[in-house]
């Protein structure tokens, strides 16, 4: 059975740090996901890594891919309040060819000044 | 716009009431899924469609029961639920195939049962 956790579930961060949330999974994986979701909102895709040493960015997000060790980090630099949100990995078990996403449990970023 | 739209956004019913929720998506795409996200708990998959042919149950009990009559629609048929099935109900569609798209999701129908 696919395991996705991520950590830390909770991140507290001041305006202008970096810090990293990371993506542990337990199965061989050829997809992974970065959403982002705000109170009351949807999900929406923020990154899709699909190579072992992967890496994507936007704005003051970055993402990356070991596929070897099961891992994905998503680095922030420079945080703004605009960032809070819950931030969730998603993955999707190897030789599985459309969205039967398993997620992390999201960790929820709060910005302050 | 995200372009996958769910009605109702919020839905209190009682336990032997009978509701659907309903999704549509304007983006083309031939998968459809039926996420849950309740509290303290990951997203779980309940149901994915493709091409209007159900090829994913997750294990998901028989009070809940899905309809995709097209590429495009995809309902929740509710009935005698519990109120651990309180939580945001979550429509997704996405292409199929190998590239790695994305999952598009809808705004959710926030679920209460009493």
């Amino acid at each position: 059975e696919l395991k996705v956790e991520q950590n830390p579930l909770f991140l507290s961060m001041q305006e202008g740090k970096n810090y990293t949330i990371y993506c542990n999974y337990s199965t061989t994986s050829d997809r992974l996901y970065w959403y982002r979701q705000d109170p009351g909102k949807s999900l929406e895709s923020l990154f899709v890594l699909l190579s072992n040493g992967a890496v994507k960015q936007e704005g003051r997000l970055m993402a990356s891919l070991d596929t070897k060790a099961r891992l994905s980090t998503l680095h922030i630099t420079a945080a703004v309040h605009d960032l809070s949100a819950t931030y969730f990995c998603a993955v999707v078990a190897g030789g599985t060819s459309y969205g039967k996403l398993t997620f992390g449990q999201g960790t929820i970023l709060t910005v302050h000044p | 716009e995200t372009g996958v739209t769910q009605t109702p956004r919020h839905l209190v019913m009682g336990m032997t009431n009978k509701k659907s929720l309903k999704c549509e998506q304007h983006l083309g795409h031939n998968a459809m899924y039926w996420y849950k996200q309740s509290a303290k708990k990951p997203l779980e998959l309940m149901f994915v469609y493709n091409f209007k042919e159900q090829t994913e149950n997750n294990s998901v009990p028989s009070r809940f029961s899905p309809e995709c009559p097209n590429s495009s629609h995809l309902f929740l048929h509710l009935h005698t639920l519990q109120p651990e099935d309180s939580a945001l109900y979550l429509c997704a569609s996405s292409h199929t195939g190998t590239g790695g798209s994305p999952l598009h999701f809808g705004n959710g129908t926030r679920l209460t049962v009493t």
